[in-house]
């Protein structure tokens, strides 16, 4: 089945510091992915819809400037916390569905990448 | 996005199936019902999928009455290992399949 990748899965930087999280999809294309954070004991809270060849669609109250999405190919779409405050620790998590299979496929998600800011 | 509600929690016994309701009174002609199943510190994971009536996998059941404003995920001779979330979904696959997430069911499973 479809597989998607995160990278990291667990990242600890100080504040202020810049951080980029991978989300792969490994043996499909994905034109849309998608990027959700999650407090603990919470929810799954969509940010954003990233758009491959085109900017990323960001849901309401999400900063597009603290969180820049970059999908350039068809297989990567990244995420770069900037300025990364410990309020922004969080668990982030991507996801993707194949498109190049029959219609109605799911999403796939990846494993997470747990950010912690000291 | 149709709304889904969901018990915010269920216990249970190992051994014994589990039937897990969703209520979605808004859902869309074009809307798709999808599980999904959470542990702790993971992304979730596809569990089953359906439009209308009955779909079944190797894992799960999904009921979805005529009405299609709600949905029953049934676990057949749950396991501890099944003590997870389980998120319902509703969403139209022509959209781009963005998926809005609610509370979900934290599910427990106890010996």
């Amino acid at each position: 089945g479809a597989v998607v990748s995160q990278h990291p899965s667990w990242v600890i930087c100080k504040s202020g510091t810049s951080v980029k999280i991978e989300c792969r999809s490994l043996d499909f294309q994905a034109t849309t992915m998608f990027w959700y954070r999650q407090f603990p004991k919470q929810s799954l809270m969509l940010m954003a819809t990233s758009n491959e060849g085109s900017k990323a669609t960001y849901e309401q109250g999400v900063e597009k400037d603290k969180f820049l999405i970059n999908h350039a190919s068809l297989t990567l779409s990244t995420l770069t916390v900037t300025s990364a405050h410990p309020e922004d620790s969080s668990f982030y998590i991507c996801s993707a569905r194949d498109v190049g299979r029959e219609e109605n496929q799911p999403q796939h998600f990846g494993d997470g990448t747990r950010l912690s800011i000291l | 996005l149709a709304k889904t509600t969901q018990p915010i929690s269920m216990d249970s016994y190992e051994g014994q199936e589990v039937n897990i309701t969703c209520s979605h009174n808004n859902i869309a002609t074009n809307d798709y019902i999808t599980w999904y199943q959470q542990f702790p510190s993971q992304g979730p994971r596809f569990i089953i999928q359906g439009y209308k009536t009955k779909v079944t996998n190797e894992v799960a059941s999904l009921f979805i009455p005529a009405d299609r404003k709600s949905s029953t995920l049934s676990l057949p001779r749950v396991s501890l290992s099944d003590t997870a979330v389980y998120y319902c979904l509703v969403g139209a696959i022509d959209q781009g399949g963005k998926l809005i997430f609610g509370q979900g069911t934290e599910l427990s499973v106890k010996p």
